[in-house]
């Protein structure tokens, strides 16, 4: 089951500390996003790329980076300054452009600050 | 800015009965709209949209712009039908906005 892959599956994070999720996939798709799924509040989009060394922020990006340096990778960061980080992250991609119609999901990182 | 509106966070349904799960959008443009579901343990998976104008799995959707609306139905549940369904649209930036959520039971 390749595609898109993350990892790791749980994490734990000390207050104050950075911590980096990874996102890789292996579909050749130019964009990439990173969600945050919290109970009752649906999916909210965090950082997106279309395209490699390039990102543009979603609706809740404060306290988030991303880099795209790599077409098929597309890490997360986590920083202290995100004041409630306890949260199911999704990582999810599409061909892009005119082959945007569906996105594909990863399985998740579900990360919980002690 | 677009919008969707899932009002039913839980719904439960018993086996053999028609199950309709409710999605209101706003958007000034023609948007295009999706169901995605979630079955427990799976990743969250394209089940239809609009454009194609399908039936996946006995569920079909219908756009109706008048009442701005994309209701996912189907006349007989089943028990796998059990998961967390999103409604989503995308606007012109290619971006998708999801709705809530409503996680359905189906009652054996």
């Amino acid at each position: 089951d390749g595609g898109i892959t993350q990892s790791p599956k749980y994490l734990f994070r000390k207050e104050g500390q950075n911590v980096t999720l990874s996102c890789e996939q292996n579909l050749n798709h130019d964009a990439m996003y990173w969600y945050r799924q919290d109970p009752g509040q649906g999916l909210r989009l965090i950082y997106y790329s279309q395209i490699v060394n390039d990102f543009q922020k979603g609706d809740i990006a404060e306290g988030y980076s991303v880099s795209r340096e790599k077409k098929e990778s597309f890490p997360l960061t986590v920083t202290s300054a995100q004041k409630n980080p306890t949260a199911f992250y999704l990582c999810a991609s599409n061909p892009g452009g005119a082959g945007t119609d569906t996105q594909y999901f990863g399985p998740g990182t579900r990360l919980t600050v002690l | 800015a677009q919008r969707v509106t899932q009002p039913e966070k839980l719904l439960s349904v018993f086996k053999g009965a028609p199950v309709e799960l409710k999605c209101n959008y706003s958007y000034s443009g023609s948007p295009e709209l999706f169901w995605y579901v979630q079955y427990s343990r799976q990743r969250l998976q394209l089940l239809l949209r609009h454009i194609s104008r399908e039936s996946i799995k006995g569920f079909t959707a219908d756009l109706n712009k008048g009442e701005t609306s994309f209701h996912l139905k189907k006349p007989f549940a089943q028990e796998e039908d059990s998961a967390m369904y999103y409604c989503a649209t995308r606007g012109g930036n290619e971006k998708l906005t999801f709705g809530t959520g409503t996680r359905l039971t189906i009652i054996p």
